[in-house]
């Protein structure tokens, strides 16, 4: 089974717009965290915002803020008003467990490609 | 001052070719992951560092083997290289147990 599903392949949003990008996740781990990157085409990951398993609000950077949904195991990141610069690929992923067992390894998501228009 | 870097960047080689890909961190992190991003850019942990010990080996074949001479480095090499190894290899680093991961910038290798 995904450990990370991102049902959204691509989208396109207007710019100055808000876009919502989905993000499930499976876990029986009590403690996890969950973590949204982003990859222009330049190609390389920009971490944009952390959701720990245990946090009671939910994450906010900037334009970006994280829908965190426990019970329902799902970790939407919401950009709001878009600008072109936006368009990338956009990675869920998640954290297991805690310490050194854990190995610490980010699972992730197939991705969400974002495409903003002016 | 970058803080995960990797080189070389573009790396095209032929196939049976032995290759290495070289990382280094100055965050003082004790982790170090690499990662590889195939052609439809699902991203995947191949090994994880911590102190220089492997800790996590994701099924990669033998082919691969990573290494670590001291904390802040952790080097990819690749033996008899196949067709299939043509991706985007990504370093990365992270404090011990907790925190986000810093990935350095890619290495595209393309096997022809």
């Amino acid at each position: 089974a995904q450990k990370i599903t991102q049902t959204q392949p691509g989208m396109f949003v207007q710019e100055k717009e808000a876009v919502t990008l989905d993000c499930t996740y499976d876990t029986s781990d009590p403690s996890y965290g969950l973590f949204w990157y982003k990859q222009p085409s330049s190609g390389e990951m920009i971490f944009l915002i952390y959701q720990g398993s245990y946090d009671q609000q939910n994450a906010t950077e900037g334009r970006y803020s994280l829908n965190f949904q426990k019970a329902r195991k799902s970790a939407n990141l919401v950009i709001s008003a878009s600008q072109l610069g936006d368009s990338a690929m956009y990675f869920c992923a998640m954290r297991e467990g805690i310490g050194e067992a854990a190995g610490n390894k980010l699972t992730f998501g197939g991705g969400t490609r974002v495409l903003v228009k002016p | 001052d970058t803080a995960v870097s990797q080189t070389p960047k573009y790396l095209v080689t032929q196939m049976g070719n032995d290759k290495s890909i070289k990382c280094e961190q100055n965050l003082g992190h004790d982790t170090m992951y690499w990662y590889k991003q195939d052609s439809k850019k699902f991203l995947k942990i191949m090994f994880s560092y911590n102190n220089k010990e492997l800790i996590i080996n994701e099924t990669v074949p033998n082919r691969f083997s990573p290494k670590s001479p001291d904390k802040a480095h952790l080097n990819l090499h690749i033996n008899s290289l196949e067709l299939g190894d043509s991706a985007v290899y990504f370093c990365a680093s992270s404090p011990r147990t907790r925190g986000r991961a810093f990935f350095g910038q890619g290495t595209r290798l393309t096997v022809v």
